[in-house]
Protein backbone atom coordinates (compact mmCIF):
# COMPACT_ATOMS: atom_id res chain seq x y z
CA UNK A 1 0.00 0.00 0.00
CA UNK A 2 1.30 3.82 -0.51
CA UNK A 3 1.85 5.98 1.86
CA UNK A 4 3.56 9.58 2.49
CA UNK A 5 5.21 11.32 5.01
CA UNK A 6 5.53 15.04 5.78
CA UNK A 7 8.05 15.93 7.85
CA UNK A 8 7.28 18.38 10.25
CA UNK A 9 3.78 19.53 10.70
CA UNK A 10 4.62 23.36 10.68
CA UNK A 11 6.93 25.21 9.27
CA UNK A 12 8.00 28.79 9.68
CA UNK A 13 10.36 31.04 7.57
CA UNK A 14 10.84 34.97 6.68
CA UNK A 15 9.47 36.52 3.96
CA UNK A 16 11.94 36.38 0.58
CA UNK A 17 13.36 32.97 2.22
CA UNK A 18 13.90 29.81 0.92
CA UNK A 19 10.38 27.31 1.07
CA UNK A 20 11.59 23.50 1.33
CA UNK A 21 8.94 21.29 2.75
CA UNK A 22 9.51 17.75 2.89
CA UNK A 23 7.56 14.74 1.48
CA UNK A 24 8.92 10.90 1.42
CA UNK A 25 6.21 8.43 0.03
CA UNK A 26 6.43 4.41 -0.22
CA UNK A 27 5.35 2.89 -3.38
CA UNK A 28 5.79 -0.89 -4.92
CA UNK A 29 5.70 0.88 -8.57
CA UNK A 30 6.46 4.04 -9.70
CA UNK A 31 4.06 6.79 -7.83
CA UNK A 32 2.24 9.52 -9.48
CA UNK A 33 2.75 12.34 -6.75
CA UNK A 34 1.13 15.84 -6.43
CA UNK A 35 1.07 18.85 -4.22
CA UNK A 36 -1.75 20.43 -3.48
CA UNK A 37 -2.15 23.80 -1.24
CA UNK A 38 -5.43 24.25 1.14
CA UNK A 39 -6.07 27.97 2.22
CA UNK A 40 -8.08 28.64 5.16
CA UNK A 41 -12.09 27.52 4.79
CA UNK A 42 -11.40 26.46 1.10
CA UNK A 43 -10.96 23.09 -0.55
CA UNK A 44 -7.38 21.76 -1.92
CA UNK A 45 -6.22 23.44 -5.04
CA UNK A 46 -3.12 21.26 -7.05
CA UNK A 47 -0.25 22.99 -6.88
CA UNK A 48 2.16 20.75 -9.37
CA UNK A 49 1.81 17.08 -10.58
CA UNK A 50 4.68 14.10 -11.48
CA UNK A 51 3.60 11.20 -13.66
CA UNK A 52 5.87 10.40 -16.06
CA UNK A 53 9.25 12.29 -17.77
CA UNK A 54 11.35 15.01 -16.29
CA UNK A 55 11.79 14.77 -12.49
CA UNK A 56 11.82 18.19 -11.84
CA UNK A 57 8.24 19.60 -11.95
CA UNK A 58 7.08 23.11 -12.03
CA UNK A 59 3.74 24.44 -10.30
CA UNK A 60 1.86 27.74 -9.91
CA UNK A 61 2.57 30.60 -7.85
CA UNK A 62 6.71 29.79 -8.54
CA UNK A 63 6.51 26.33 -6.57
CA UNK A 64 8.53 23.67 -7.99
CA UNK A 65 9.16 19.42 -6.69
CA UNK A 66 11.78 16.96 -7.84
CA UNK A 67 10.79 13.72 -8.10
CA UNK A 68 14.00 11.70 -6.50
CA UNK A 69 13.60 7.49 -6.57
CA UNK A 70 16.74 6.64 -4.87
CA UNK A 71 15.57 8.73 -2.02
CA UNK A 72 11.81 8.26 -2.50
CA UNK A 73 11.04 11.96 -1.97
CA UNK A 74 9.27 14.77 -3.45
CA UNK A 75 10.12 17.81 -1.75
CA UNK A 76 8.60 20.95 -2.49
CA UNK A 77 10.48 24.28 -2.84
CA UNK A 78 9.75 28.09 -3.62
CA UNK A 79 13.15 30.09 -3.80
CA UNK A 80 11.55 33.46 -2.17
CA UNK A 81 8.62 32.89 0.47
CA UNK A 82 6.02 35.81 -0.10
CA UNK A 83 3.40 36.42 2.86
CA UNK A 84 0.93 34.66 0.63
CA UNK A 85 2.20 31.27 0.01
CA UNK A 86 0.87 30.69 4.11
CA UNK A 87 -1.52 28.35 4.19
CA UNK A 88 -1.03 24.37 4.51
CA UNK A 89 0.53 21.94 2.37
CA UNK A 90 -0.25 18.65 1.37
CA UNK A 91 1.50 15.90 -0.86
CA UNK A 92 -0.20 13.27 -2.00
CA UNK A 93 0.50 9.61 -3.98
CA UNK A 94 -1.50 7.43 -6.24
CA UNK A 95 -0.60 5.06 -9.27
CA UNK A 96 -2.07 3.72 -11.98
CA UNK A 97 -5.70 2.60 -10.90
CA UNK A 98 -5.26 3.27 -7.12
CA UNK A 99 -6.56 6.10 -4.71
CA UNK A 100 -5.19 8.79 -3.86
CA UNK A 101 -3.43 8.85 -0.84
CA UNK A 102 -2.33 12.20 1.36
CA UNK A 103 0.33 13.00 4.23
CA UNK A 104 -0.76 14.65 7.19
CA UNK A 105 -0.04 17.99 5.90
CA UNK A 106 2.54 20.85 6.88
CA UNK A 107 1.39 24.74 7.71
CA UNK A 108 3.50 27.43 6.56
CA UNK A 109 3.71 30.01 8.03
CA UNK A 110 5.66 33.27 6.62
CA UNK A 111 6.92 35.72 8.64
CA UNK A 112 6.95 39.57 7.67
CA UNK B 1 -15.28 26.36 -16.15
CA UNK B 2 -17.51 26.05 -12.93
CA UNK B 3 -15.82 24.53 -9.85
CA UNK B 4 -16.76 22.03 -7.48
CA UNK B 5 -20.22 22.91 -5.96
CA UNK B 6 -20.61 21.55 -1.81
CA UNK B 7 -23.49 22.94 0.19
CA UNK B 8 -24.09 23.63 3.16
CA UNK B 9 -20.82 25.41 4.08
CA UNK B 10 -21.09 24.38 7.62
CA UNK B 11 -23.88 22.38 9.88
CA UNK B 12 -23.84 21.60 13.32
CA UNK B 13 -26.13 18.77 14.62
CA UNK B 14 -26.12 16.58 18.06
CA UNK B 15 -24.82 13.25 18.21
CA UNK B 16 -27.42 11.08 16.88
CA UNK B 17 -28.94 13.12 14.42
CA UNK B 18 -28.93 12.54 10.48
CA UNK B 19 -27.18 15.38 7.86
CA UNK B 20 -26.78 15.14 4.25
CA UNK B 21 -24.52 16.83 2.45
CA UNK B 22 -24.52 17.69 -1.36
CA UNK B 23 -22.32 18.13 -4.11
CA UNK B 24 -21.92 19.01 -8.10
CA UNK B 25 -19.28 18.31 -9.72
CA UNK B 26 -17.22 20.17 -12.80
CA UNK B 27 -19.51 19.26 -15.99
CA UNK B 28 -17.72 16.31 -17.49
CA UNK B 29 -16.12 14.72 -14.71
CA UNK B 30 -16.61 10.93 -14.56
CA UNK B 31 -14.92 10.62 -11.31
CA UNK B 32 -16.46 12.00 -8.07
CA UNK B 33 -15.21 11.06 -4.38
CA UNK B 34 -15.97 11.98 -1.14
CA UNK B 35 -13.15 12.96 1.47
CA UNK B 36 -13.41 13.16 5.44
CA UNK B 37 -10.54 15.58 6.57
CA UNK B 38 -10.33 15.72 10.34
CA UNK B 39 -8.26 18.59 12.55
CA UNK B 40 -4.72 18.08 11.52
CA UNK B 41 -5.02 15.07 9.69
CA UNK B 42 -5.05 15.00 5.79
CA UNK B 43 -7.87 13.86 3.86
CA UNK B 44 -9.20 10.47 3.74
CA UNK B 45 -11.45 8.75 0.85
CA UNK B 46 -14.45 7.95 1.78
CA UNK B 47 -15.98 6.80 -1.28
CA UNK B 48 -15.07 6.98 -4.98
CA UNK B 49 -17.73 6.91 -8.11
CA UNK B 50 -17.09 6.17 -11.73
CA UNK B 51 -20.27 7.59 -13.39
CA UNK B 52 -22.85 6.11 -10.85
CA UNK B 53 -21.28 2.78 -10.13
CA UNK B 54 -19.10 2.42 -6.70
CA UNK B 55 -15.32 2.39 -7.73
CA UNK B 56 -13.96 2.08 -3.77
CA UNK B 57 -15.78 2.61 -0.53
CA UNK B 58 -13.71 0.33 1.54
CA UNK B 59 -13.22 3.12 4.19
CA UNK B 60 -17.18 4.02 4.24
CA UNK B 61 -18.38 3.23 7.67
CA UNK B 62 -21.32 1.35 6.18
CA UNK B 63 -23.28 1.54 9.72
CA UNK B 64 -23.63 4.86 9.08
CA UNK B 65 -22.74 6.52 6.07
CA UNK B 66 -24.33 6.38 3.09
CA UNK B 67 -23.30 7.99 -0.29
CA UNK B 68 -25.20 7.92 -3.85
CA UNK B 69 -24.70 9.36 -7.49
CA UNK B 70 -27.49 9.78 -9.17
CA UNK B 71 -27.49 9.80 -13.27
CA UNK B 72 -23.76 9.98 -12.85
CA UNK B 73 -23.60 13.69 -11.66
CA UNK B 74 -24.71 15.48 -8.36
CA UNK B 75 -23.93 13.46 -4.98
CA UNK B 76 -25.38 13.06 -1.81
CA UNK B 77 -23.39 12.05 1.03
CA UNK B 78 -25.67 11.30 4.21
CA UNK B 79 -24.23 10.25 7.77
CA UNK B 80 -27.65 8.66 10.31
CA UNK B 81 -26.60 8.61 13.36
CA UNK B 82 -24.38 10.80 13.70
CA UNK B 83 -21.55 10.89 16.20
CA UNK B 84 -18.69 12.90 17.88
CA UNK B 85 -16.04 11.59 16.17
CA UNK B 86 -17.74 12.46 13.01
CA UNK B 87 -16.84 16.11 13.39
CA UNK B 88 -14.71 16.88 9.90
CA UNK B 89 -14.70 18.88 6.59
CA UNK B 90 -16.43 16.60 4.29
CA UNK B 91 -14.46 17.64 1.05
CA UNK B 92 -15.99 16.61 -2.34
CA UNK B 93 -14.02 16.46 -5.59
CA UNK B 94 -13.78 15.45 -9.14
CA UNK B 95 -11.74 14.49 -11.76
CA UNK B 96 -11.95 13.48 -15.84
CA UNK B 97 -10.22 10.28 -15.38
CA UNK B 98 -9.75 7.43 -12.87
CA UNK B 99 -6.04 5.80 -13.75
CA UNK B 100 -4.65 7.94 -11.02
CA UNK B 101 -3.05 10.49 -12.74
CA UNK B 102 -5.51 12.93 -12.99
CA UNK B 103 -5.69 15.71 -10.42
CA UNK B 104 -8.79 16.24 -7.75
CA UNK B 105 -10.78 19.40 -8.28
CA UNK B 106 -12.04 20.23 -5.11
CA UNK B 107 -14.82 22.10 -3.52
CA UNK B 108 -14.56 24.12 -0.48
CA UNK B 109 -16.10 21.40 1.81
CA UNK B 110 -18.71 21.18 4.68
CA UNK B 111 -17.74 21.66 7.86
CA UNK B 112 -19.44 19.10 10.09
CA UNK B 113 -20.20 20.12 13.85
CA UNK B 114 -21.39 17.19 15.86
CA UNK B 115 -22.29 18.25 19.89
Amino acid sequence: AQSVTQLGSHVSVSEGALVLLRCNYSSSVPPYLFWYVQYPNQGLQLLLKYTTGATLVKGINGFEAEFKKSETSFHLTKPSAHMSDAAEYFCAVSRYGNKLVFGAGTILRVKS
Amino acid sequence: EAGVAQSPRYKIIEKRQSVAFWCNPISGHATLYWYQQILGQGPKLLIQFQNNGVVDDSQLPKDRFSAERLKGVDSTLKIQPAKLEDSAVYLCASSLGTGGKSPLHFGNGTRLTVT
